[in-house]
């Protein structure tokens, strides 16, 4: 139990394209979705937190307008990166919780690339 | 305010050795303690948590890990360690089943045959 997909796994694109990732949880209702974002030999770090049918709510720093994210329902979160550019190259993973579990589960992660 | 800091941004150890990975944590309230493993480009897979209780809490594939609020550490320990178990491991602290998680810096772990 308690699986999260990702998709895509890898997404390879041009400078100003926008990218759609999509994190899924299979087999329980996720009522809360967390996107992270790790960079290489580093730790990750959290960009954002949506509940399901609320507004996402950004960590500092974090720019909303680029790096949006939807929840439209209790299985399916997606974040959108808006016009990227190649520092936006990075591996994005998502988590999410819910159906009485008090515990993360973790996707496994997508890695975006900016030419 | 929660932080996390592993000692070791790199451990070796021989196949068959201790593995040991170091944890301490700063929190403000009764912290929960989490444990993951992250293989070569995936996501993170929960080890082991604590939450309350047993001080000793045993985890996947052999791990386990003692809470000791006395040191504020949750060091990770496997008595043996296999080729397997070559990946990073996060340890991260929240204040509550429902509250933000913050990941430590990360250890990679080396098996040597």
């Amino acid at each position: 139990g308690a699986v999260v997909s990702q998709h895509p796994s890898r997404v390879i694109c041009k400078s100003g394209t926008s990218v759609k990732i999509e994190c899924r949880s299979l087999d329980f209702q996720a009522t809360t979705m967390f996107w992270y974002r790790q960079f290489p030999k580093q730790s990750l770090m959290l960009m954002a937190t949506s509940n399901e049918g609320s507004k996402a709510t950004y960590e500092q720093g974090v720019e909303k307008d680029k790096f949006l994210i939807n929840h439209a329902s209790l299985t399916l979160s997606t974040l959108t990166v808006t016009s990227a550019h190649p520092e936006d190259s990075s591996f994005y993973i998502c988590s999410a919780r819910g159906g009485g579990f008090d515990t993360q589960y973790f996707g496994p992660g997508t890695r975006l690339t900016v030419l | 305010a929660q932080s996390v800091t592993q000692l070791g941004s790199h451990v070796s150890v021989s196949e068959g050795a201790l593995v040991l990975l170091r944890c301490n944590y700063s929190s403000s309230v009764p912290p929960y303690l989490f444990w993951y493993v992250q293989y070569p480009n995936q996501g993170l897979q929960l080890l082991l948590k604590y939450t309350t209780g047993a001080t000793l809490v045993k985890g996947i594939n052999g791990f386990e890990a003692e809470f000791k609020k006395s040191e504020t550490s949750f060091h990770l320990t496997k008595p043996s360690a296999h080729m397997s178990d070559a990946a990073e491991y996060f340890c991260a602290v929240s204040s509550g089943g429902y509250q933000k998680v913050t990941f430590g810096t990360g250890t990679k772990l080396q098996v040597i045959p």
